[in-house]
């Protein structure tokens, strides 16, 4: 079974610039977030969708983050315009359902914000 | 959210036994405690669940004490692929699915 894919692996930009990273889900999986892991810390939930329907977005910076999953597949996170303190891994996760035991996660997309 | 206390690090032997501990005082009844770890340049991974009884899987054992203030995660035999950082979660029954990381233990084994 493929596991949770997302892209680019790494990433480098300028602040103010703008950035977005893509994740593909495991197939079935209807619950899909997005977390962000400073350096030293643990990951902490950005957003989570039901299949195309935003659950809980509450730690997103909304001024600045934007994240979709139009058909309740493949997700896409934007930020625009990055500061420095972006700098982070960027954590995709699925589960079968909301309540799922199990997520499982992504390698992560490393943003480093200059 | 209950709160979970972990030690920072921890080192160990290969081939020997871990335990993790994690401390969780003011867990609910409804509370699920998971542990989750996370290898170097890798998202977390599942290591196992459990609400009252002790656990068993392939990867590990958890052992929760009888009033479930505290848990302990054992590695039986330690390989230097299970160093990592692992987190102990609790999670709520019917939560969205939300998890609270906090900042885990560092395991490091050494050969």
């Amino acid at each position: 079974e493929a596991g949770v894919a997302q892209s680019p692996r790494y990433k480098i930009i300028e602040k103010r610039q703008s950035v977005a990273f893509w994740c593909n889900p495991i197939s079935g999986h209807a619950t899909l977030y997005w977390y962000q892991q400073i350096l030293g810390q643990g990951p902490k939930l950005l957003i989570q969708f039901q299949n195309n329907g935003v659950v809980d977005d509450s730690q997103l910076p909304k001024d600045r983050f934007s994240a979709e999953r139009l058909k309740g597949v493949d997700s896409t996170l934007k930020i625009q315009p990055a500061k420095l303190e972006d700098s982070a891994v960027y954590l995709c996760a699925s589960s079968l359902v909301a309540g799922a035991e199990t997520q499982y996660f992504g390698p992560g997309t490393r943003l480093l914000v200059l | 959210d209950a709160k979970t206390t972990q030690p920072n690090s921890m080192e160990s032997n290969e081939e020997e036994p871990v335990h993790l501990p994690c401390n969780h005082s003011t867990i609910s009844g409804t509370d699920y405690i998971h542990w989750y770890r996370q290898l170097p340049s890798q998202g977390p991974e599942y290591v196992i669940h459990g609400l009252t009884s002790n656990v068993n899987n392939r990867m590990a054992s958890l052992a929760i004490a009888e009033d479930r203030k505290s848990s302990t995660l054992i590695l039986h035999r330690a390989t230097l692929r299970d160093a990592a950082v692992y987190y102990c979660i609790l999670r709520s029954f019917g939560n969205t699915g939300k998890l609270i990381f906090g900042q885990g233990t560092t395991l490091q084994v050494k050969p």
